[in-house]
């Protein structure tokens, strides 16, 4: 099963503008990883918020994270057409003893000129 | 130049074939993992390693096989067994096999003619 969830599922915007994407998840989690997914390459890692932290900042990304909620979500500010990309978020879910690193399905952007 | 690897970049397989996807990491992580990625879908993991000549079953083995005698190697092997291999298969490495982040390779495309 998903542990996490992204949402929306694909996102249009406007160079310039904002971005927010959602993540839910379902069980207690160390950390929260974001990684982003240009069209046919690997991952990214892009930011790790770990669950007694509530916002992390890298350069024009900010991540928050509601423990409560059990949601995370990714902004992006003044996005640009390099932004394109699928970003997914990632938690360890704990299954037969071993820590194993699960994604959502991920959020589509593409930053129009 | 650090970092990990994957050969060959597509690769077409006819049926009945067994075909061996490479990954090669000189970060000298402990942990590598292999997932498979369907078009607008996240990732699932195949099978992961936590320390050389140790590899365990991921969510969906059936048809794959690995090996890991050396740090630096995780070839995967896709078996006539397995009945849908059309997909993007991604390797991944972290520092220990825990909660660390993951870093991925660029990614092999596999397609069944």
């Amino acid at each position: 099963s998903q542990q996490g969830e992204e949402d929306p599922q694909a996102l249009s915007i406007q160079e310039g503008e904002n971005a927010t994407m959602n993540c839910s998840y379902k069980t207690s989690i160390n950390n929260l990883q974001w990684y982003r997914q240009n069209s046919g390459r690997g991952l990214v890692h892009l930011i790790l918020i770990r669950s007694n932290e509530r916002e992390k900042h890298s350069g024009r990304l900010r991540v928050t994270l509601d423990t409560s909620k059990k949601s995370s979500s990714l902004l992006i500010t003044a996005s640009r057409a390099a932004d394109t990309a699928s970003y997914f978020c990632a938690t360890y879910h704990e299954v037969q003893g071993a820590q194993k690193l699960v994604f959502g399905q991920g959020t589509r952007l593409t930053i129009n000129p | 130049d650090g970092g990990i690897t994957q050969s060959p970049k597509y690769l077409f397989r006819k049926e009945g074939q067994n075909v061996t996807l490479s990954c090669e990491q000189n970060l000298n992580h402990d942990a590598m993992y292999w997932y498979r990625q369907d078009p607008g879908q996240g990732l699932r993991l195949i099978y992961y390693s936590q320390i050389v000549n140790d590899f365990q079953k991921g969510d969906i083995a059936e048809g794959y096989s690995v090996s890991r005698e050396k740090k630096e190697s995780f070839p995967l092997t896709v078996t006539s067994a397995q009945k849908n291999p059309t997909a993007f298969y991604l390797c991944a490495s972290a520092p220990r096999f825990s909660t660390d982040t993951q870093y991925f390779g660029p990614g092999t495309r596999l397609t069944v003619l």
